[in-house]
């Protein structure tokens, strides 16, 4: 089976600080993607890689940047954390033979 | 704009009977459409899918319907279980494009 691993299950930052949540993969799968969930609102797409070095924003990009320097890590980077930013966020993968998605567990990150 | 569209928040049913959870959607391009569930401080989970040539797919207690000329899919468990207590979120995907889109998830409680 396919593994995703989030680096932190539960975060509390400062506003401001600039923080980064880590997922890595321990397959060889091109799509990686965070979304951000929230009550009411569902799954919203951060941003999205379909490769190394390659990134594109989703739906809501604004207060976020990734990176993507290996193909198994896919990074998220709140540049300056703010409290609208608290949420759970989830990294999800998918190969470019199968549509299903298999996510991570989740880092719940709390911004005070 | 929202293009995949879950309008029952919540959903409330006693331990053996029906669920039934909607899901609507707006983009013609759709062609295979997946159902995740997402327990609390969990990643969702691929439950079922379907794809376009098709109006039915069964899964043990899960089944999922299309209908296509109406852009509407639900999903069928029978018989309902507290463990089935979750968040249930309808997905779609279309064309050349390999990312999901998500509706806002449906809460779905089974009482025992």
């Amino acid at each position: 089976d396919v593994k995703v691993t989030q680096s932190s299950r539960y975060l509390v930052k400062r506003t401001g600080e600039k923080v980064f949540l880590e997922c890595v993969q321990d397959m060889d799968h091109e799509n990686m993607f965070w979304y951000r969930q929230d009550p009411g609102l569902g799954l919203r797409l951060i941003y999205f890689s379909y490769d190394v070095k390659m990134k594109e924003k989703g739906d809501i990009p604004e207060g976020y940047s990734v990176s993507r320097e290996k193909k198994e890590r896919f990074s998220l980077i709140l540049e300056s954390a703010s409290t609208n930013q608290t949420s759970m966020y989830l990294c999800a993968l998918s190969s470019q033979v199968n549509y299903g998605y298999t996510f991570g567990s989740g880092t719940r990150l709390t911004v005070v | 704009d929202q293009q995949v569209k879950q309008n029952s928040p919540s959903l409330s049913v006693q331990e053996g009977r029906i669920s039934i959870l909607n899901c609507d959607y707006t983009n013609s391009m759709f062609d295979y459409f997946l159902w995740y569930k997402k327990y609390p401080a969990e990643g969702p989970t691929f439950l079922i899918s379907i794809s376009s040539i098709k109006d039915k797919n069964e899964d043990g207690r899960f089944t999922v319907f299309l209908n296509k000329s109406a852009k509407h899919l639900s999903l069928h468990i029978v018989p309902s279980q507290p463990g089935d207590s979750a968040v249930y979120f309808c997905a779609a995907v279309g064309g050349s494009n390999y990312k999901l889109t998500f509706g806002k998830g449906t809460l779905l409680t089974v009482n025992p």
